[in-house]
């Protein structure tokens, strides 16, 4: 049972547009959300992440936004550059744990210049 | 500041061999974990380590064996490679198991086992 879903496998986007990267959860416990970006042949890096307690968190053109109502969050990346193509993962944790992450299939952003 | 680095980058195994994955990381972190990462799916931790000498299962441990005997070390064994093994691997590494920590990735080691 997937436990953290992101239901579309790939999207494309124009530059300067804005790109919504989705992503649900089913486990009530999650209480810290977090997405990674993945190069090809590179290992995933932090992008940003939002607590529970929090329902939006900014960082530069990222923002993540948190609906624990509908258990859903998404990335907005505004304006999407072609430098921003890239898998996403969505990760979520239950108290915290590290090693309790749990990370949805990624989706694969195209921005188109 | 090289991070987590993970040697080697590539490998193809015969069905049987064994072989070790070897992570290092010089940030001084104390948790370090081992995922694998199929064609369309996400990332699934295999083992992972809170400390220097302890090691504790993931979600998908059978078929390996890990061992933390120093602190910037983290070490996977395959004793008898499957070819369900074929898979790229990632070691990543976190200063403390908190809300507020992400974990810092390595390049990954492509594994092909045949």
């Amino acid at each position: 049972d997937q436990q953290v879903k992101q239901n579309s496998p790939s999207l494309s986007v124009q530059e300067g547009r804005i790109s919504i990267l989705n992503c649900d959860y089913t486990n009530s416990m999650f209480d810290y959300f977090l997405w990674y970006k993945k190069y090809p042949a590179e290992g995933p890096t932090f992008l940003i992440s939002i607590s529970s307690i929090k329902d939006k968190n900014e960082d530069g053109r990222f923002t993540v936004f948190l609906n624990k109502s509908a258990k859903h969050l998404s990335l907005h990346i505004v304006p999407s550059q072609p430098g921003d193509s890239a898998v996403y993962f969505c990760a979520a944790s239950e108290e915290g744990g590290s090693e309790k992450l749990v990370f949805g299939k990624g989706t694969k952003l195209t921005v188109n210049p | 500041n090289a991070g987590v680095t993970q040697t080697p980058k590539f490998r193809v195994l015969k069905t049987g061999q064994s072989m070790t994955l070897l992570c290092a990381q010089d940030m001084n972190h104390e948790y370090m974990y081992w995922y694998r990462q199929d064609p369309g799916m996400g990332l699934r931790l295999i083992h992972y380590s809170v400390g220097e000498g302890t090691t504790a299962k993931g979600e998908v441990p059978d078929g390996y064996n890990v061992s933390r005997l120093k602190k910037q070390n983290f070490l996977l064994g395959l004793e008898s490679a499957a070819p369900s093994q074929t898979s790229v691997y990632f070691c990543a590494s976190s200063p403390v198991a908190t809300p507020n920590t992400e974990a810092f990735f390595g390049q990954g080691t492509r594994l092909t086992v045949v």
